[in-house]
């Protein structure tokens, strides 16, 4: 059965701090991990990976993949109140668009 | 803004109601789907459309029934709900079925009594 693991659950830190969040993936026909932020409302896209080793980056908020090991990690460096969120991985089938989500990391972060 | 755009923002009905939830984006996309986010479980695809074809029906119970009229909007229609079926419904959207980043809406927050 497919699955998509988030770890960790939740992670409480303090401003400036940098986090990493993981995530692993048994999906048979993978074609694309997606990782998206969700504050009180809609999840917002961060990053679609495709390719192994190669760093997506976006300000202060990195990822990368490793499709040989099957997990992605989403960095965040001098972390802000800001980033305060529930942060969730899918992961895609070559032959449809479907996504398959994890449960989400859950970050705090305290001034 | 993330030009999708749900409504209501919030539900309360009994078992027995009927109601619609709608979806509208705004980004000329030809690809919505429907998700269901349950508390501490993972968002589960519900249904997919394609240029107004359903695609996609992941196992969902009758009393959920999907309607696509046009590329931009999307419905979802529900009747004798249980209370099993609260939880946050969340509508997406993408440009087609081409590996492209689904864009969502604030869902619509769904109690049923």
């Amino acid at each position: 059965e497919d699955k998509v693991v988030q770890s960790p659950l939740s992670l409480v830190v303090h401003e400036g701090d940098t986090v990493t969040l993981n995530c692993s993936y048994e999906v048979t026909n993978f074609r694309s991990l997606l990782w998206y932020k969700q504050e009180k409302k809609a999840p917002t896209f961060l990053f679609m990976l495709t390719s192994s080793g190669i760093e997506k980056k976006s300000g202060r908020l990195s990822s990368i993949l490793d499709k040989k090991e099957l997990f992605s990690i989403l960095n965040i460096t001098a972390t802000q109140t800001g980033d305060s969120a529930v942060y969730l991985c899918a992961v895609r089938h070559y032959n449809t668009d479907k996504l398959i989500f994890g449960t989400g990391t859950r970050l705090q972060v305290f001034p | 803004e993330t030009g999708v755009t749900q409504t209501p923002r919030h539900l309360v009905m009994g078992m027995t109601n009927k109601k619609s939830l709608k979806c509208e984006q705004h980004l000329g996309h030809n690809a919505m789907y429907w998700y269901k986010q349950s508390a501490k479980k993972p968002l589960e695809l519900m249904f997919v459309y394609s240029l107004e074809e359903r695609v996609e029906n992941n196992s969902v119970p009758s009393r959920f029934s999907p309607e696509c009229p046009n590329s931009s909007h999307l419905f979802l229609h529900l009747h004798t709900l249980q209370p099993e079926d609260s939880a946050l419904y969340l509508c997406a959207s993408s440009q087609d079925l081409s590996n492209q980043p689904q864009h969502f809406g604030d869902g619509t927050r769904l109690s049923i009594l």
